[in-house]
Protein backbone atom coordinates (compact mmCIF):
# COMPACT_ATOMS: atom_id res chain seq x y z
CA UNK A 1 0.00 0.00 0.00
CA UNK A 2 0.68 3.36 -0.69
CA UNK A 3 1.15 5.54 1.77
CA UNK A 4 0.46 9.67 1.84
CA UNK A 5 2.30 11.81 4.61
CA UNK A 6 1.57 15.49 4.70
CA UNK A 7 3.10 18.07 6.85
CA UNK A 8 2.93 20.31 8.88
CA UNK A 9 -0.57 18.84 10.61
CA UNK A 10 -1.70 22.65 11.41
CA UNK A 11 -1.11 26.17 10.32
CA UNK A 12 -1.97 29.29 11.58
CA UNK A 13 -1.75 32.07 9.07
CA UNK A 14 -2.79 35.68 8.32
CA UNK A 15 -4.82 37.41 5.99
CA UNK A 16 -2.56 38.09 2.70
CA UNK A 17 0.40 35.30 3.84
CA UNK A 18 1.62 32.04 2.08
CA UNK A 19 0.63 29.09 2.87
CA UNK A 20 2.62 25.78 1.65
CA UNK A 21 1.47 22.04 2.86
CA UNK A 22 3.82 19.44 1.39
CA UNK A 23 2.22 15.98 1.12
CA UNK A 24 5.19 13.06 0.36
CA UNK A 25 4.05 9.39 -1.19
CA UNK A 26 6.21 6.04 -0.09
CA UNK A 27 6.62 5.27 -3.57
CA UNK A 28 6.77 7.05 -6.84
CA UNK A 29 2.98 8.09 -8.38
CA UNK A 30 3.71 10.13 -11.28
CA UNK A 31 1.80 13.21 -11.17
CA UNK A 32 -1.28 11.59 -10.22
CA UNK A 33 -1.88 13.52 -7.23
CA UNK A 34 -5.26 15.26 -5.60
CA UNK A 35 -5.61 18.12 -2.84
CA UNK A 36 -8.98 18.51 -1.26
CA UNK A 37 -10.42 21.36 1.09
CA UNK A 38 -12.82 20.09 3.80
CA UNK A 39 -14.23 22.58 6.03
CA UNK A 40 -16.22 21.05 9.75
CA UNK A 41 -19.29 19.58 8.83
CA UNK A 42 -19.32 19.08 4.76
CA UNK A 43 -17.88 17.00 2.12
CA UNK A 44 -14.72 17.64 0.78
CA UNK A 45 -14.11 19.26 -2.37
CA UNK A 46 -11.63 18.74 -5.06
CA UNK A 47 -9.46 21.30 -5.50
CA UNK A 48 -6.73 20.13 -7.88
CA UNK A 49 -6.15 17.11 -9.64
CA UNK A 50 -2.86 15.59 -11.82
CA UNK A 51 -0.50 16.97 -8.68
CA UNK A 52 -0.91 21.04 -11.08
CA UNK A 53 -4.13 21.09 -12.44
CA UNK A 54 -6.70 23.40 -10.69
CA UNK A 55 -10.38 22.04 -10.67
CA UNK A 56 -13.32 24.24 -12.02
CA UNK A 57 -14.33 27.48 -9.90
CA UNK A 58 -11.30 26.99 -8.01
CA UNK A 59 -9.48 30.25 -7.24
CA UNK A 60 -6.02 31.26 -9.07
CA UNK A 61 -4.54 31.75 -5.62
CA UNK A 62 -4.50 27.81 -5.02
CA UNK A 63 -1.68 25.71 -7.03
CA UNK A 64 -0.22 22.59 -7.22
CA UNK A 65 3.06 21.12 -7.79
CA UNK A 66 5.25 18.29 -7.57
CA UNK A 67 5.30 14.80 -9.09
CA UNK A 68 7.07 11.48 -8.39
CA UNK A 69 7.03 11.16 -4.40
CA UNK A 70 6.86 15.18 -3.35
CA UNK A 71 4.21 17.26 -3.47
CA UNK A 72 3.33 20.63 -2.57
CA UNK A 73 -0.10 22.70 -2.75
CA UNK A 74 0.10 26.36 -1.90
CA UNK A 75 -2.03 29.34 -0.81
CA UNK A 76 -0.62 32.58 -2.60
CA UNK A 77 -2.64 35.70 -0.55
CA UNK A 78 -4.59 32.83 2.63
CA UNK A 79 -8.33 34.74 2.54
CA UNK A 80 -10.37 33.83 5.94
CA UNK A 81 -12.88 31.44 3.62
CA UNK A 82 -9.77 29.54 2.94
CA UNK A 83 -9.71 27.29 6.79
CA UNK A 84 -10.01 24.32 7.29
CA UNK A 85 -8.67 21.14 6.51
CA UNK A 86 -6.66 20.02 3.49
CA UNK A 87 -5.86 16.38 2.53
CA UNK A 88 -3.97 15.22 -0.40
CA UNK A 89 -4.76 11.89 -2.25
CA UNK A 90 -3.15 9.78 -4.54
CA UNK A 91 -4.74 8.77 -7.38
CA UNK A 92 -2.17 6.53 -9.10
CA UNK A 93 -3.71 2.88 -7.41
CA UNK A 94 -6.43 2.58 -5.09
CA UNK A 95 -6.87 6.03 -2.97
CA UNK A 96 -5.12 6.55 0.14
CA UNK A 97 -5.61 10.03 1.82
CA UNK A 98 -2.69 11.69 3.68
CA UNK A 99 -3.91 12.49 7.42
CA UNK A 100 -4.77 15.89 6.81
CA UNK A 101 -3.10 19.90 7.57
CA UNK A 102 -5.59 22.13 8.99
CA UNK A 103 -5.05 25.85 8.22
CA UNK A 104 -6.50 28.69 10.31
CA UNK A 105 -6.30 31.91 8.86
CA UNK A 106 -6.76 34.67 11.58
CA UNK B 1 -27.77 21.16 -10.85
CA UNK B 2 -25.00 18.24 -10.27
CA UNK B 3 -25.69 15.92 -6.75
CA UNK B 4 -25.52 13.29 -5.06
CA UNK B 5 -27.96 12.52 -2.09
CA UNK B 6 -26.67 9.90 0.94
CA UNK B 7 -29.52 8.11 3.29
CA UNK B 8 -29.87 4.88 5.16
CA UNK B 9 -27.06 5.62 7.75
CA UNK B 10 -28.20 5.20 11.57
CA UNK B 11 -27.59 3.51 14.64
CA UNK B 12 -26.79 -0.11 14.36
CA UNK B 13 -25.60 -2.82 16.88
CA UNK B 14 -22.31 -4.50 16.55
CA UNK B 15 -22.51 -7.34 14.31
CA UNK B 16 -25.81 -5.76 12.47
CA UNK B 17 -26.26 -4.62 8.96
CA UNK B 18 -26.85 -1.81 6.82
CA UNK B 19 -28.06 -0.52 3.19
CA UNK B 20 -26.49 3.07 2.34
CA UNK B 21 -27.90 4.47 -1.12
CA UNK B 22 -26.49 7.66 -3.11
CA UNK B 23 -28.73 8.64 -6.05
CA UNK B 24 -27.76 10.97 -8.49
CA UNK B 25 -29.25 14.04 -10.21
CA UNK B 26 -28.10 16.09 -12.72
CA UNK B 27 -25.57 13.57 -14.55
CA UNK B 28 -26.18 10.02 -15.71
CA UNK B 29 -24.78 7.87 -12.83
CA UNK B 30 -23.97 4.92 -15.61
CA UNK B 31 -21.56 6.87 -17.64
CA UNK B 32 -18.83 7.47 -14.53
CA UNK B 33 -16.93 5.25 -12.01
CA UNK B 34 -18.31 5.73 -8.55
CA UNK B 35 -17.11 5.40 -5.46
CA UNK B 36 -17.60 5.40 -0.84
CA UNK B 37 -15.10 6.90 1.36
CA UNK B 38 -15.53 7.40 4.97
CA UNK B 39 -14.78 9.84 7.86
CA UNK B 40 -14.59 8.69 11.49
CA UNK B 41 -15.51 11.09 13.84
CA UNK B 42 -12.55 13.69 14.04
CA UNK B 43 -10.79 11.95 11.68
CA UNK B 44 -9.20 11.71 8.09
CA UNK B 45 -10.79 10.67 5.11
CA UNK B 46 -10.57 6.68 4.40
CA UNK B 47 -11.58 5.06 0.74
CA UNK B 48 -13.69 1.87 1.06
CA UNK B 49 -15.23 1.43 -2.20
CA UNK B 50 -15.45 2.02 -5.79
CA UNK B 51 -17.89 0.54 -8.48
CA UNK B 52 -16.91 1.00 -12.17
CA UNK B 53 -18.68 1.88 -15.16
CA UNK B 54 -21.22 -0.80 -16.35
CA UNK B 55 -20.46 -2.81 -12.94
CA UNK B 56 -17.47 -4.31 -14.54
CA UNK B 57 -15.29 -3.98 -11.32
CA UNK B 58 -15.84 -3.17 -7.97
CA UNK B 59 -12.63 -2.84 -5.53
CA UNK B 60 -12.61 -2.55 -1.90
CA UNK B 61 -10.57 -1.55 0.69
CA UNK B 62 -8.52 -4.18 2.91
CA UNK B 63 -10.73 -3.40 6.24
CA UNK B 64 -14.26 -4.12 4.70
CA UNK B 65 -13.53 -6.52 2.37
CA UNK B 66 -15.83 -9.74 2.78
CA UNK B 67 -18.03 -8.01 4.97
CA UNK B 68 -18.85 -4.15 2.34
CA UNK B 69 -20.66 -5.68 -0.97
CA UNK B 70 -21.12 -2.06 -3.53
CA UNK B 71 -23.91 -1.83 -6.41
CA UNK B 72 -25.71 0.17 -8.83
CA UNK B 73 -28.72 0.37 -9.98
CA UNK B 74 -28.38 2.49 -13.40
CA UNK B 75 -32.24 2.67 -13.78
CA UNK B 76 -32.64 4.51 -10.49
CA UNK B 77 -29.39 6.50 -10.74
CA UNK B 78 -28.17 4.74 -7.73
CA UNK B 79 -24.88 3.72 -6.15
CA UNK B 80 -25.72 1.55 -2.62
CA UNK B 81 -23.21 -0.28 0.14
CA UNK B 82 -24.40 -3.04 1.67
CA UNK B 83 -22.87 -3.11 5.32
CA UNK B 84 -22.43 -6.57 6.84
CA UNK B 85 -20.61 -7.74 10.62
CA UNK B 86 -20.04 -4.13 11.54
CA UNK B 87 -18.07 -3.29 13.82
CA UNK B 88 -17.29 0.36 16.40
CA UNK B 89 -14.67 0.87 13.88
CA UNK B 90 -17.07 1.27 10.97
CA UNK B 91 -18.71 4.11 13.03
CA UNK B 92 -18.31 7.50 10.82
CA UNK B 93 -19.68 9.54 8.03
CA UNK B 94 -20.19 7.79 4.81
CA UNK B 95 -19.50 10.03 1.54
CA UNK B 96 -21.08 8.90 -2.09
CA UNK B 97 -18.60 10.52 -4.79
CA UNK B 98 -18.33 10.44 -8.29
CA UNK B 99 -14.99 9.80 -10.27
CA UNK B 100 -14.12 12.81 -12.46
CA UNK B 101 -12.49 10.53 -14.73
CA UNK B 102 -11.06 11.70 -18.56
CA UNK B 103 -11.55 14.93 -17.39
CA UNK B 104 -9.14 14.82 -14.76
CA UNK B 105 -6.39 13.39 -16.99
CA UNK B 106 -6.69 10.05 -14.82
CA UNK B 107 -9.44 7.62 -13.02
CA UNK B 108 -9.38 8.05 -8.66
CA UNK B 109 -10.22 12.17 -8.27
CA UNK B 110 -13.85 12.62 -6.93
CA UNK B 111 -15.08 15.72 -8.29
CA UNK B 112 -18.77 15.76 -6.96
CA UNK B 113 -19.27 14.78 -3.42
CA UNK B 114 -22.52 13.65 -1.54
CA UNK B 115 -22.92 15.31 1.95
CA UNK B 116 -22.80 11.76 3.51
CA UNK B 117 -24.85 9.75 6.02
CA UNK B 118 -23.80 8.94 9.49
CA UNK B 119 -23.66 5.29 10.50
CA UNK B 120 -23.11 4.38 14.44
CA UNK B 121 -22.47 1.12 15.17
CA UNK B 122 -22.80 0.70 19.13
CA UNK B 123 -23.90 -1.85 21.75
Amino acid sequence: DIQMTQSPSSVSASVGDTVTIACRASQGIGPWLAWYQQKPGTAPKLLIYAASNLHNGVPLRFSGSGSGTDFTLTISGVQPEDSGTYYCQQANSFPRFGQGTRVEVK
Amino acid sequence: EVQLVESGGGPVKPGGSLRLSCEASGFTLSSYNMHWVRQAPGKGLEWVSSSTIMSSYFYYAASVTGRFAVSRDNAKNSLYLYMNNLGIEDTGVYYCARDCGGACRNYWNFDVWGRGTLVTVSS
